[in-house]
């Protein structure tokens, strides 16, 4: 398995500020993802981080809302900006580890979001 | 992209019952994974099984590819089984998890 770190695990921040969120993994790993909860939704992925390029966003989000950066194998972070009540979720880091034809996903503890 | 339903999306249990819990996708898949989120938001990985049978203690989970569907098999339940299950696919083209909506389990003492 893959030990996942966040932080921070939780804020409340204002309407029109940004909160960047850490992602640290205890190994290299190649696919390195972020994904958003609504409350008492399912998770949606927001986008794939890759290393050394641009990440790539799913349909719905777009790089000046959400951007992201991934220096390396082990760390990535996630930027909400100009934030609203709507983006007020649990923010979740992911991880695959791959051998052959295994590839299971692991997830981080989550960054719990509340904007007032 | 593919579809993952899972049913039900609700159900309350006494302790001590078992149940099962389905997940259908609608196209073929390179990994299934079952997780449980805890109250505290924790996605919890339960299994990885894409096909076949895997037991682990109280919980055992069966993935027949060929008919496109997993069955989560929680016996002997337990108040600490609280929380939703989440079924998620990688459908053969993709590259990363797509989730269904997740079953809200309730345990009662």
């Amino acid at each position: 398995s893959a030990v996942i770190s966040q932080k921070p695990s939780r804020d409340i921040c204002q309407r029109g500020t940004s909160l960047t969120i850490q992602c640290q993994v205890d190994s290299q790993v190649t696919m390195m993802f972020w994904y958003r909860q609504q409350p008492g939704q399912s998770l949606t992925l927001i986008a794939t981080a890759n290393q050394g390029s641009e990440a790539t966003y799913e349909s719905g989000f777009v790089i000046d809302k959400f951007p992201i950066s991934r220096p390396n194998l082990t760390f990535s972070t996630l930027t909400v900006s100009n934030m609203s009540p709507e983006d007020s979720s649990i923010y979740l880091c992911s991880v695959t580890l791959m051998a052959g034809s295994y590839n299971e996903q692991f997830f981080g503890p989550g960054t719990r979001l509340t904007v007032l | 992209g593919i579809q993952v339903e899972q049913s039900p999306p609700d159900l309350i249990l006494q302790e001590g019952a078992n149940s099962t819990l389905r997940c259908n996708f609608s196209d073929s898949v390179n990994n299934l994974q079952w997780f449980h989120q805890n109250p505290w938001g924790q996605l919890i990985n339960l299994f990885y099984i894409p096909s076949g049978t895997k037991q682990n203690g109280r919980l055992s989970a069966t993935t027949v590819a060929t008919e496109r569907y997993s069955l989560l098999y929680i016996s002997s339940s337990q108040t600490t089984d609280s929380g939703v299950y989440f079924c998620a696919v990688v459908g053969t083209s993709g590259s990363r998890l797509t989730f269904g909506e997740g079953t809200q389990l309730t345990v009662n003492p």
